[in-house]
């Protein structure tokens, strides 16, 4: 049964770089047939899609994101991860990694969460 | 919200409750599916209900959902205690490109 696990920094100081790296277990990113992506919830608020990406390397991202974000995947960590750039308290939120199966499919695998907050 | 939703509902044990989720002809309407998921407090969203009434292992049938035109629901009946969370529905928008979520329902059970 494929288990995500977020990682990275809770705190990032404005206009620095947002960095968090999601750990697959149980399966192999390469060969599960995932499309990997993240998704975030400010405090309070609904949920955000960032992007995507397939172990190909292939991504898709959040239009209004998309100038500052940056998803990789690494198939020999079995990791994927993301980078958000210039990052202002706005993006303080909760971080989800998430994967599903074909386009337009539901996100049927969620890490836990990881809180990253933005200030100086 | 591209996708609108009540921003809660509330019901006695046992009732039956409705949320809806409206969109447009570039979402819902152009025939993107709609899936719903459940997020307890202070936990991660959990896919409740996907597409077309499919439901993940260990989700009760008391969970349903319809769609017609620009629009989808969910329906809980037997509303029990656990059921309280917030319920989110998701779908694609083809003008914009992107996977779209409701901001969000909260029930509370009475």
């Amino acid at each position: 049964q494929l288990q995500l696990h977020e990682s990275g920094p809770g705190l990032v100081k404005p206009s620095e770089t947002l960095s968090l790296t999601c750990s697959v277990s149980g399966g192999s990113i390469s060969t599960a047939n995932y499309y990997w992506g993240w998704i975030r919830q400010p405090p309070g608020k609904g949920l955000e899609w960032i992007g995507n990406i397939y172990y190909t390397g292939s991504t898709f991202y959040n239009p209004s994101l998309k100038s500052r974000v940056t998803i990789s995947v690494d198939t020999s960590k079995n990791h994927f991860s993301l980078r958000l750039s210039s990052v202002t308290a706005a993006d303080t939120a909760v971080y989800y990694c998430a994967g599903y199966q074909l386009p337009y499919d539901p996100f049927d695998i969620w890490g836990q969460g990881t809180v990253v907050a933005v200030s100086s | 919200s591209v996708l609108t939703q009540p921003p809660s509902v509330s019901g006695a044990p046992g009732q039956r409750v409705t949320i809806s989720c409206t969109g447009s002809s570039s979402n819902i309407g152009a025939g993107y599916d709609v899936h719903w998921y459940q997020q307890l407090p202070g936990t991660a969203p959990k896919l409740l209900i996907f597409a077309n009434n499919n439901r993940p292992s260990g989700v009760p049938d008391r969970f349903s959902v319809s769609k017609s035109g620009t629009s989808a629901s969910l329906a809980i009946t037997g509303l029990q205690a656990e059921d309280e969370a917030n319920y989110y529905c998701q779908s694609y928008d083809s003008r914009l490109s992107v996977y779209v979520f409701g901001p969000g329902t909260e029930v509370t059970v009475l």
